[in-house]
């Protein structure tokens, strides 16, 4: 079956500092969706991608998928306690699909 | 507009029992997909359900069994518990998750959070 796999697990950073995360897939991807899960909530959507290359900016949150839409990343510039939690790339779709979660990158952000 | 209701928050149950959780999903949402998240293991995808079918599966023992209404309420079931199912369950509904679009959007609920003794 498809698997996404993500990368860091885990990510220690101080306040203002940048952090990034990994998506990456053996096959290509129809498209990747970002979820973020605060401490003690739920999944909430992000941001979805679906064109090859494609950058999508919110904020200081800039997401990118690979050329060959095999891989993805999310980076924030100059994290924010705010930032705190769980950053799930998602994906969806495609004939026979399973709705397959990486299996996230918790950040936490020392004031 | 509601969002998307579980049912339980939390529960406690023993090994050997069963159990059922209900999810209502967003209005107009015909997709409720289930998901078990653990420490270790992060979202895993249990089955979705659209229209009252079950279109997917994922890789769960057959003691792991859900349903759909014609109003797109779901439940899933968990019969003979086992430790290893103490987790959060989540509920997630779409339009559609097999499209390629904004259809395919995921809205979770906030959870029921199951601990087996």
């Amino acid at each position: 079956g498809q698997q996404v796999m993500q990368i860091p697990q885990y990510q220690h950073v101080q306040e203002g500092e940048d952090f990034t995360t990994y998506c990456n897939s053996s096959t290509t991807l129809s498209n990747i969706q970002w979820y973020k899960q605060r401490p003690g909530g739920h999944p909430v959507f992000l941001i979805q991608l679906v064109k090859s290359g494609e950058v999508k900016k919110q904020k200081r949150l800039t997401f990118q998928f690979g050329e060959a839409k095999k891989n993805s990343s999310l980076h924030i510039t100059a994290t924010q306690t705010t930032d705190v939690g769980t950053y799930f790339c998602f994906n969806s779709g495609g004939s026979n699909y399973k709705l397959t979660f990486g299996k996230g990158t918790l950040l936490t952000v020392n004031p | 507009k509601a969002g998307v209701t579980q049912t339980p928050r939390y529960l406690i149950k023993t090994r050997g029992q069963q159990v059922t959780l209900s999810c209502s999903p967003i209005s107009g949402h015909r997709s409720v997909s289930w998901y078990q998240q653990t420490p270790g293991q992060g979202l895993q995808f249990l089955f979705e359900y659209f229209s009252e079918t079950q279109r997917n599966k994922g890789n769960f023992p057959g003691r792991f069994s859900g349903r759909q209404f014609s109003n797109s309420r779901s439940e899933m079931n968990v019969s003979t518990l086992e430790l290893g199912d103490s987790a959060l369950y989540l509920c997630a509904s779409s339009l559609d998750p097999g499209r390629t679009s904004g259809a395919n959007v995921l809205t979770f609920g906030a959870g029921s959070r199951l601990t087996v003794l």
